[in-house]
């Protein structure tokens, strides 16, 4: 069974802060993906990465992929108001194995920025 | 381009009843998965659909079916409601299994009481 461990569950920040989410694993993914979910709807995809070590920026957002595709951060800067909500995490299961086409979804962190 | 649609948006069941979910993917995808999103966790995968056919299976109990239709929509039947199965059901869709990004529906918020 593939599991994602995602940290920290909650992070309350003050508008301006900047901070990091870990996503760890001790299994390999083909990719892993980042969302963001506003309360009752359906999660939004962020950002997919495929390659170790592959680093994406999105504005002020910054996701890193492991070199061994087992981890992933999402690094936000100077955050804002508008980055509240819950961010997930979410591993691809690799071809062959009885986990792909799946996605094996962290814990999720609740993002509080303050104004 | 419409994203993936979902209905009803809300229900409420009592326990022992059935429910029947709907999903239509994103025009020119083939692939339906089902997650279910229980209220402070992760969604957890059920279902995946291909062409119409079932390619994977979380670890939900039989109670759990579906099933994908010629122009690729997807229902999620659940039998036999218990109060455990209130929770968030996803639906998401991709052009093929295993390479492609999924793309999730608004969801269907189910209560049971």
């Amino acid at each position: 069974t593939q599991l994602l461990e995602q940290s920290p569950q909650f992070l309350s920040i003050q508008e301006g802060e900047n901070l990091t989410v870990y996503c760890n694993s001790s299994s390999v993914f083909s990719s892993l993906q980042w969302y963001r979910q506003e309360p009752g709807e359906g999660p939004v995809l962020l950002v997919t990465v495929v390659t170790g070590g592959e680093v994406k920026k999105l504005k002020r957002l910054t996701f890193q992929f492991g070199d061994a595709r087992k981890d992933s951060s999402l690094h936000i800067t100077a955050a804002q108001p508008g980055d509240t909500g819950l961010y997930l995490c979410a591993g691809l299961g690799n071809a062959g194995g009885t986990s792909y086409g799946k996605l094996t979804f962290g814990q999720g962190t609740i993002l509080t920025v303050h104004p | 381009d419409a994203g993936v649609t979902q209905s009803p948006t809300h229900l409420i069941k009592t326990r022992g009843q059935h429910v029947t979910l709907r999903c239509s993917p994103i025009s020119g995808h083939k692939s339906v998965s089902w997650y279910q999103q229980v209220l402070g966790q992760g969604p957890q995968f059920i279902f995946q659909y291909y062409e119409k056919e079932e390619r994977g299976r979380g670890n939900f109990p039989d109670r759990f079916s579906a099933r994908q239709f010629p122009n690729y929509s997807s229902e999620l039947n659940v039998n036999a409601l218990l109060l455990g199965d209130s929770a968030l059901y996803l639906c998401a869709s991709s052009l093929v299994p295993g390479r492609y990004e999924q793309y999730f529906g608004p969801g269907t918020r189910l209560t049971v009481t």
